[in-house]
């Protein structure tokens, strides 16, 4: 295992367009987040998965990202209804347990909305 | 609420010490993670702290006071591929939830 992939690396899309991103975490773990980084800030924590449940959502989150861990292994991130301002970059991470064990990150999909 | 501040940017020599402050106020806490990324690519792990003291690894070392709500990276005897921006995250919520700074962006000069 060659640690977190994310696939598409690059994303181009028309507002209005609904796009989806998926992340595939190092096998063993069973943490897995999501992030959405654009630059020059960090990375704004969008939701996580402890295996297959989504146990937290973060409060900016919209109503048009939905996130899902069918199996507790990959996960898939879809935007409905893009819009200019999701424009970003979005991170996958995964770790073993519980908090103190640290997150490895995937290269991330860079989504550009036009 | 959540709130964590860093400099936005830092300058420094190569081969010179440089400390990098972290301050964070959070509804929770459940340790403090160092991160560095340099640009375009994803964030790897530094450090990680859950009680006050020093931790050391090698060149880098991060401090922790939980009363203050404070921390700092100091990385010795920088080199020129330690130009990056470092980022600090509180786990909040009891690990569940990950607080990350705006990242200080550090350049090591020749």
């Amino acid at each position: 295992d060659t640690g977190v992939s994310q696939d598409p690396r690059h994303k181009i899309t028309k507002r209005g367009q609904n796009v989806t991103f998926r992340c595939d975490p190092i096998s063993e773990h069973n943490r897995l987040y999501w992030y959405r980084q654009t630059l020059g800030q960090g990375p704004e924590f969008l939701t996580y998965f402890q295996n297959e449940a989504q146990l937290e959502k973060s409060r900016l989150l919209s109503d048009r990202f939905s996130a899902e861990r069918p199996k507790g292994s990959f996960s898939t991130l879809e935007i409905q209804r893009t819009e200019q301002g999701d424009s970003a970059m979005y991170l996958c991470a995964s770790s073993l347990a519980a908090g103190e064990d640290e997150q490895y990150f995937g290269p991330g999909t860079r989504l550009t909305v036009t | 609420g959540q709130n964590i501040d860093q400099p936005t940017e830092m300058t420094a020599t190569e081969g010179a010490i440089v400390q990098i402050n972290c301050t964070y106020q959070t509804s929770g806490f459940n340790g403090l993670f160092w991160y560095q990324q340099h640009a375009g690519e994803a964030p790897t792990f530094l450090s990680y702290n859950v009680l006050d003291g020093l931790e050391e690894k090698g060149r880098f070392s991060s401090f922790l006071s939980r009363s203050k709500g404070y921390s700092y990276l100091l990385l010795k005897e920088l080199q020129m591929k330690d130009s990056a921006s470092y980022l600090c995250a509180v786990g909040d919520n009891y690990g569940q939830n990950f607080v990350f700074g705006p990242g200080t962006r550090l350049s090591v000069l020749p």
